[in-house]
């Protein structure tokens, strides 16, 4: 299967822990990369292989993995942390790269 | 720091070929890494269009790959998308991105209309 599903959206109080899931076949055998996209600007990596985060990335995102879901993971969210998340992995063959459709994380 | 941009026409007519060039800066493609293509509908979610590697190598997304062709120019650091008879649906913002998707391009948005 190539398809990666997300829930549409997911809120969360301010300063609160948030996770955002990501469920397909094929994380069962990829690692999952994680997106962070605001209003009119490109995505922007935020966790990448089992739980790396790229430079300048807070270290309240962590990324863990269990089966066919994977999560991501906002401790203690911040008002700047809303945006729409994407996760990304392959495909079953390991040669196409799938997206899964996006949540929007509202912090309240 | 590595850099991409995407350049190109923005306003296509229904039936024409999209084409998309992506200049990268600060990182050789002869270096390594797949150099990737990802779209992005107004309003709607991400979808990987497909990917090359400096070799020639290519993988598309099976849903494009009819009217689809990637290429790489590694003398002048450049990698192309060229997407043939468009029609509305493929109105989008085009980004492209090194294949960790550690570095991507602000994105161009493309119309498709009449």
């Amino acid at each position: 299967s190539s398809e990666l599903t997300q829930d549409p959206a997911v809120s969360v109080a301010l300063g609160q822990t948030v996770r955002i899931t990501c469920q397909g076949d094929s994380l069962r055998s990829y690692y999952t990369n994680w997106h962070q996209q605001k209003p009119g600007q490109a995505p922007v990596l935020v966790i990448y292989g089992k739980d790396n985060r790229p430079s300048g990335i807070p270290d309240r995102f962590s990324g863990s993995s269990s089966g066919n879901t994977a999560t991501l993971t906002i401790t203690g969210a911040q008002a700047e942390d809303e945006a729409d998340y994407y996760c990304n992995s392959r495909d079953s063959s390991g040669n196409l790269r799938v997206f899964g459709g996006g949540t929007k994380l509202t912090v309240l | 720091q590595v850099q991409l941009q995407e350049s190109g026409p923005r306003l296509l007519k229904p039936s024409e070929t999209l084409s998309l060039t992506c200049s990268v800066s600060g990182y050789s493609i002869r270096s390594g890494y797949y150099w990737g293509w990802i779209r992005q509908p107004p309003g709607k979610g991400l979808e990987w269009i497909g990917s090359i590697y400096h070799s020639g190598t290519t993988h598309y997304n099976p849903s494009l790959e009819s009217r689809l062709t990637i290429s790489v120019d590694t003398s002048k650091n450049q990698f192309s998308l060229k997407l043939s008879s468009v029609t509305a649906a493929d109105t989008a913002v085009y980004y492209c991105a090194r294949e960790e998707f550690d570095y991507w391009g602000q994105g161009t948005l493309v119309t498709v209309s009449s």
